[in-house]
């Protein structure tokens, strides 16, 4: 599976945005780019996915670079409640609905 | 959205003991499901995928005899951890995800496991 690089934490200010980065410098042409979030003590909440053009929906934007070797996910206006660890996961979509392979994301703290 | 619920939510009971976790899939049919283990402070690691009407493909190192999975239905997975030990304390995930191309996945709680 191609391998992604999250910093392993962040801090952000309450209703700031935030812009969590990933590297995926060995994403191959079928790979999708996908977020997923963990709040504590629960399972993990989709959030967004992409191919190669920016994506926006109601939780977040997701801007892939042009060459597509990393990706950020932009929440716009962090809350308390986005405090959770975030993992950017790359899946390859040539084979249906596979299984993800979750790294260590990157944990989020967010600053009242 | 779509719903995956888990139960239970959290168990603890004596070594030795036999758990089974249910996932359910509440608003679509799911041909596969996932089970994934937990430990504290660390990430999600697959155990096996779920498959309707067939067995289970187990990830590498996983005892497919230790971890029983059927998935009997559309919109149910169970997995029982057989003859539990304190090592087996972990928190157990599932997932599922709507018939489609390229589907996110949708997961339950989890279900915290304790073993004394």
């Amino acid at each position: 599976d191609a391998k992604t690089t999250q910093p392993n934490s962040m801090e952000s200010n309450e209703e700031e945005p935030v812009h969590l980065p990933c590297n995926h410098s060995t994403i191959s042409g079928t790979d999708y780019i996908h977020w997923y979030r963990q709040l504590p003590s629960q399972g993990p909440e989709y959030v967004i996915h992409g191919l190669t053009s920016n994506v926006n929906n109601r939780m977040a934007s997701l801007a892939i670079a042009e060459d597509r070797k990393s990706s950020t996910l932009i929440l716009h206006r962090a809350t308390l409640r986005d405090a959770a660890v975030y993992y950017c996961i790359l899946r390859d979509a040539s084979f249906g609905n596979e299984k993800l392979t979750f790294g260590t994301g990157t944990r989020l703290t967010i600053i009242p | 959205g779509a719903v995956v619920s888990q139960h239970p939510s959290r168990v603890i009971c004596k070594s030795g003991t036999s758990v089974k976790i249910e996932c359910r899939s509440l608003d679509f049919q799911a041909t596969t499901m996932f089970w994934y283990r937990q430990f504290p402070k660390q990430s999600l690691m697959l155990m096996a995928t779920s498959n309707e009407g067939s067995k289970a493909t187990y990830e590498q190192g996983v005892e497919k005899d230790k971890f029983l999975i059927n998935h009997a239905s559309l919109t149910l997975s169970t997995l029982t951890v057989t003859s539990a030990h304190p090592e087996d304390s972990s928190f157990y995930i599932c997932s599922a995800s709507k018939t489609g191309w390229n589907q996110p996945q949708h997961f339950g709680d989890g279900t915290r496991l304790s073993i004394l």
